[in-house]
């Protein structure tokens, strides 16, 4: 069974750098038609899809947050982490990770774009 | 990209059928037929309901239907349980690129 937990720091200081882990166990992250993905959710807010990445290294970035941000992929570790620059208040959120399908059959009833397992999400903080 | 439109809330007795509407554009829902409903209790992260506008993942019940038109994408909740109330959140994949949600839509059984 697929399952997903992050992992970071609860707490991060105004301007630094956040990062986050997900650690993927029950199948391998090297899986054919599946990028892994981050997503937050502000306090009492919606959810805001951020980026994700294939096990190739090849990323998807939201554009309003890609200046700020990096995804990456560790293949040996199973693990796919995130970096968010220079960080305010507004970065405060419960972030999750999530598998997510990015691929086209041949019928449309093949395709699959969407994120389907989810971990249970780490809250983050911004406060000095 | 700008969040998808959904009613901030809906409500409906035990046993009665709700619908909630989730507004795009013709760049993500008018484009795509990959609209994805999550539910999502209070405290816990969100849950996979339905895919490729209609589809329903093992184990989801099927009191839980979405259609599309257009612009709009719905969420059908029949025979409405105590279990089912939640925040409902739309989601369309968009430009090519990335996945936009939809403001949520907080479901209340009477």
């Amino acid at each position: 069974q697929l399952q997903l937990q992050e992992s970071g720091p609860g707490l991060v200081k105004p301007l630094e750098t956040l990062s986050l882990t997900c650690s993927v166990s029950g199948d391998s992250i090297a899986t054919s038609n599946y990028y892994w993905g981050w997503i937050r959710q502000a306090p009492g807010k919606g959810l805001e899809w951020i980026a994700s990445v294939y096990y190739s290294g090849r990323a998807n970035y939201n554009p309003s947050l890609k200046s700020r941000v990096t995804i990456s992929v560790d293949k040996s570790k199973n693990q796919f982490s995130l970096e968010l620059t220079s960080v305010t208040a507004a970065d405060t959120a419960v972030y999750y990770c999530a598998r997510e399908g990015r691929y086209k059959g041949y019928e449309l009833k093949d395709d699959y774009f969407v994120m389907d397992v989810w971990g249970q999400g780490t809250t983050v903080t911004v406060s000095s | 990209q700008s969040a998808l439109t959904q009613p901030a809330s809906v409500s409906g007795s035990p046993g009665q059928s709700i619908t909630i509407s989730c507004t795009g554009t013709a760049s993500d829902i008018g484009f795509y037929d990959y609209v994805s409903w999550y539910q999502q209790h209070p405290g816990t992260a969100p849950k996979l309901i339905i895919y490729n506008v209609a589809t329903r993942p093992s184990g989801v019940s099927t009191r839980f239907s979405g259609s599309k038109s257009g612009n709009t994408a719905s969420l059908a909740i029949s025979g409405l349980q105590s279990e089912d109330e939640a925040t409902y959140y739309c989601c369309s994949y968009a430009n090519d690129i990335t996945f936009v949600f939809g403001t949520g839509t907080e479901v209340t059984v009477l």
